[in-house]
């Protein structure tokens, strides 16, 4: 069974730094892309940064862009998410997502098929 | 980047009612289309991948259909547990993969 768990939220200043983890079992993580995905209070769903399996390529949001950076332990089946410069529009609950890749007659693409529960960080002085 | 729009925005339906929302997006994304459910309190679950594949596990009243700029998510007999906010979300070109804002399915 396919398991994600998220840790590492909580209350931070404005300016601080949070490093979130998501924990992965019950599928080969080295082989599947991740994504993190952040969902404000009461709002839609904006995706973060996603990472490839070998943690080659990593991706951006501008929104994060030179202040958070993704990556992964394949070792320790872990994907993180190292947050600074926090700003109060970055409070939101962080989703961590399995990224399966499909293929087609000329290409592949991806989906994003599990998702953990969410860990809450909240940027407030 | 490639802005998605859902409509509506919010629905009322009943149960057993047949429903469908639709996706546009600001340019073509060939097929490169997925659909998520959100109940509250939880993490979103993947309903539809390649704006036609149904996930394993998910009923088949739901379905997706188009390609290129329009998409629609259909369900066909509208169940208890399907009221929900329902996202669709591009992945033909990232950064960002972005998601629609969302439509909120309630019972009427």
């Amino acid at each position: 069974e396919v398991q994600l768990l998220e840790s590492g939220g909580g209350l931070v200043q404005p300016g601080g730094s949070l490093r979130l983890s998501c924990a992965a079992s019950g599928f080969t993580f080295s082989s599947y892309a991740m994504t993190w995905v952040r969902q404000a209070p009461g709002k839609g769903l904006e995706w973060v940064s996603a990472i490839s399996g070998s943690g080659g390529s990593t991706y951006y949001a501008d929104s994060v862009k030179g202040r958070f950076t993704i990556s992964r332990d394949n070792s320790k089946n872990t994907l993180y998410l190292q947050m600074n410069s926090l700003r109060a529009e970055d409070t939101a609950v962080y989703y961590c997502a399995k990224e399966p890749r499909y293929y087609y007659g000329s290409g592949s693409n991806y989906y994003f098929d599990y998702w953990g529960q969410g860990t809450l960080v909240t940027v407030s002085s | 980047d490639i802005q998605l729009t859902q409509s509506p925005s919010f629905l009322s339906a009943s149960v057993g009612d047949r429903v469908t929302i639709t996706c546009r997006a600001s340019q073509g994304i060939s097929s490169f289309l997925a659909w998520y459910q959100q109940k509250p309190g939880k993490a979103p679950k993947l309903l539809i991948y390649a704006a036609s594949t149904l996930q394993s596990g998910v009923p088949s009243r739901f379905s997706g259909s188009g390609s290129g700029t329009e998409f629609t998510l259909t369900i066909s007999s509208l169940q208890p547990e399907d009221f929900a906010t329902y996202y669709c979300q591009q992945l033909n070109s990232y950064p960002p993969y972005s998601f629609g804002q969302g439509t909120k399915l309630e019972i009427k």
